[in-house]
């Protein structure tokens, strides 16, 4: 069974600076993908970013890029130059890639930015 | 291109009332999930189809629910009869293989 672990209930960050939220992962499988979503206060849940366990290179979508250390099995999320409109939750997920699909989701974390 | 789509939005019964939440995947999909969120247990994976053959339904509740997916483009949860406990948000999502899961905008179900 996979466990992520999000230690960060709530964060704050001033508006136009960098955030990391953190994300550790507790897998026995070799073949992984690691995933953020953000649901913002309207509920929705929004893809973000994608690495995969074989990945080399930290993956990078705009403002946002993970910094994936495998050995540590860690996956934080990066947010540079946050936006108001970046304040959400924010969640960390994984799926192995052996036998099934499902995604597993941490407890989530709470960016709040500031102007 | 068109999301994941769900109906209704915002769903609110009374106890012991049938319950009928609906979902259409993105176009070319083969996988469908059933999520639950709640403030105390977080995001709950309930069910997940692939071609629309069940695979894995271990994270149903009980046998109050029940999950068809009579073709490639719709799929509903079902909950006979609806329990207070049952009040949650409900998230459809659905992927092309092992790729992304993209979500639907979720049902806010509210059983009085």
């Amino acid at each position: 069974a996979q466990k992520i672990t999000q230690t960060q209930p709530g964060m704050f960050v001033q508006e136009k600076e960098a955030v990391t939220l953190d994300c550790t992962y507790d897998t026995s499988d070799q073949s992984y993908g690691l995933f953020w979503y953000k649901q913002p206060s309207s509920g929705e849940m929004i893809f973000l970013i994608y690495q995969g366990s074989y990945d080399e290179q930290n993956a990078t979508e705009g403002r946002y890029s993970l910094n994936f250390q495998k050995a540590r099995k860690s996956a934080n999320l990066v947010i540079s130059a946050s936006q108001l409109g970046d304040s959400a939750m924010y969640f960390c997920a994984m799926t192995p890639r052996s036998n099934d699909y499902k995604l597993s989701f941490g407890a989530g974390t709470t960016v709040t930015v500031r102007a | 291109d068109a999301g994941v789509i769900q109906s209704p939005r915002h769903e609110v019964t009374e106890m012991g009332q049938e319950v009928t939440l609906r979902c259409k995947p993105i176009s070319g999909h083969d996988y469908l999930f059933w999520y639950r969120q709640t403030m105390m247990r977080g995001l709950e994976l309930l069910i997940y189809f692939n071609n629309n053959v069940p695979i894995d339904d271990s994270g149903m509740p009980e046998d109050r629910f029940s999950a068809k997916m009579p073709n490639a483009s719709f799929s509903t949860l079902k909950i006979q009869p609806s329990e207070p406990r049952d009040s949650a948000v409900y998230f459809c999502a659905s992927s092309h293989g092992t790729d992304t899961q993209y979500f639907g905008p979720g049902t806010r179900l509210t059983v009085l």
